[in-house]
């Protein structure tokens, strides 16, 4: 069966100071790899989708950006963090290839980003 | 005008109730409907999808569409304290949208309590 790990649970960081978030999945190959934030009392967000290794896109203009090193690891970065930057960050999988399942996504435990 | 809208809540319901949870969208595309849980500080879990009109069921929960009125419902019977939890609607179009990657559109989520 696939898992959906990330990692830190919980960060708290200073304005200012660099960021970086994983996300690895196991059990699947060539999986689509997203990153979401959601603020409190807010819907998720999309912030950026991978279809394959070296391939990001971002959908909302912003202080972060992600990689894709692997094929099953998807990091989401920051070089100066700022106060808005706060939010619970998801990472999901789909499996790839464009199909029906490809709509379906798979959240991981999320991360907890508190800027001070 | 939101592409998705769902009633925030909160929602408290006494353990036993039947609980309706609703969502209403705007855009015809949307053919492939989620439902996902969400328990406080976790990332969401997918709890049902579905493709077509009319109702999906599966243990205490139903889903169902009515692409007609562009609205769908998940009902919990036998409601739990266990099922206290956000829920969260989730659409697309069908087959990604002819994109090779799965685009959501959320709903904003809404908080349900079951007390004892």
């Amino acid at each position: 069966s696939q898992t959906i790990h990330q990692w830190p649970a919980t960060l708290v960081q200073p304005v200012g100071s660099p960021l970086s978030l994983e996300c690895t999945v196991e059990g699947t190959s060539n999986p689509n790899l997203y990153w979401y934030r959601q603020a409190a009392g807010r819907g998720l967000q999309l912030l950026f989708y991978s279809v394959g290794i070296g391939q990001i896109s971002s959908e909302v203009p912003q202080n972060l950006s992600a990689s894709r090193p692997q094929d099953r690891q998807f990091i989401l970065s920051s070089k100066k963090l700022l106060l808005s930057d706060s939010g619970f960050y998801l990472c999901a999988w789909s499996p790839g290839g464009g199909g029906p399942s490809t709509d379906t996504q798979y959240f991981g435990p999320g991360t907890r980003l508190t800027v001070l | 005008q939101k592409e998705v809208e769902q009633d925030p809540g909160p929602l408290s319901v006494p353990e036993g109730a039947i609980v309706s949870l609703n969502c209403t969208y705007s855009n015809s595309a949307f053919q492939y409907f989620m439902w996902y849980r969400q328990y406080s500080r976790k990332g969401p879990e997918l709890l049902m999808y579905t493709y077509s009109s009319g109702n999906k069921e599966d243990g205490r929960f139903t889903a169902q569409v009515d692409k007609s009125s562009k609205y769908i419902s998940l009902f919990i019977r036998d409601s739990q304290p266990s099922d206290s939890a956000t829920y969260l609607c989730a659409m697309s179009p069908l087959n990604a949208g002819g994109t090779s990657y799965g685009k959501l559109t959320f709903g904003q989520g809404t908080i349900l309590t079951v007390h004892p």
